[in-house]
């Protein structure tokens, strides 16, 4: 059973530009987390998806930032118009409904 | 708002050493604690405690959750060059985040040889 996995693994973004980061959970888990970890930070909550629905966006900023969970496919975390300070690492997690969460390897994004 | 704050923020030490991670918490709605280790790459999960009092233990790791004082603990005896990592501790948000974690700055180990 492979983990969670997560690509690209480096992206590098000149600002303005998109970035596009995908998260395809584990084999039978319907609920993903993203995260975004800055520089000398801790993970910081930004959105929990299950299939085909958004259940709590509250750690999202408002503008630029989108994220999806199609019912096939990975699950999308979407920045529109980056900026330099959306460089962090981007980790997803997935979980089959209860407390046990599994954590992909992390985008590390670089706006340039 | 919740609060996750984790001592020391970094720490050195030799290996054979022992040492203290400290957790401490203001949740509304406590349901329970996780610590996770990371190193360089995805946090790996290290323990759960909802309990108080009762001690986990994993090997050379263990940890305790005292809910009275709002605290917990990651003891690592006879540390090796491999605990080098960053020590996570976190808490689940509300009940309407699912499980979605809300995590301390962590606790960044050096084990010396």
């Amino acid at each position: 059973n492979a983990g969670v996995m997560q690509n690209p693994r480096h992206l590098v973004r000149r600002r303005g530009q998109e970035a596009r980061l995908r998260c395809s959970p584990m084999k039978g888990h319907s609920h993903v987390y993203w995260y975004r970890q800055l520089p000398e930070e801790g993970l910081k909550f930004m959105v929990y998806l299950q299939k085909e629905n958004i259940i709590d966006e509250s750690g999202m900023p408002k503008e630029r930032f989108s994220a999806e969970f199609p019912k096939e496919g990975p699950s999308i975390l979407r920045i529109q118009q980056v900026v330099r300070g959306d460089s962090a690492a981007y980790f997803c997690a997935s979980s089959p409904g209860h407390w046990e969460q599994y954590f992909g390897p992390g985008t590390r994004l670089t706006v340039t | 708002e919740d609060k996750v704050v984790q001592s020391p923020l970094s720490l050195v030490v030799h290996e054979g050493d022992t040492v203290t991670l400290n957790c401490s918490y203001e949740v509304t709605n406590f349901r329970s604690l996780l610590w996770y280790k990371q190193e360089k790459k995805a946090p790996t999960f290290l323990f759960m405690l909802t309990s108080s009092g009762i001690e986990k233990k994993s090997g050379r790791l263990s940890s305790i959750l005292d809910k009275k004082e709002l605290f917990s603990i990651l003891n690592i005896t006879a540390t090796q060059t491999g605990d080098s990592a960053v020590y996570l501790c976190a808490t689940p948000k509300n009940s309407n985040s699912g499980y979605a974690l809300n995590f301390g700055k962590g606790t960044s180990l050096l084990v010396t040889p």
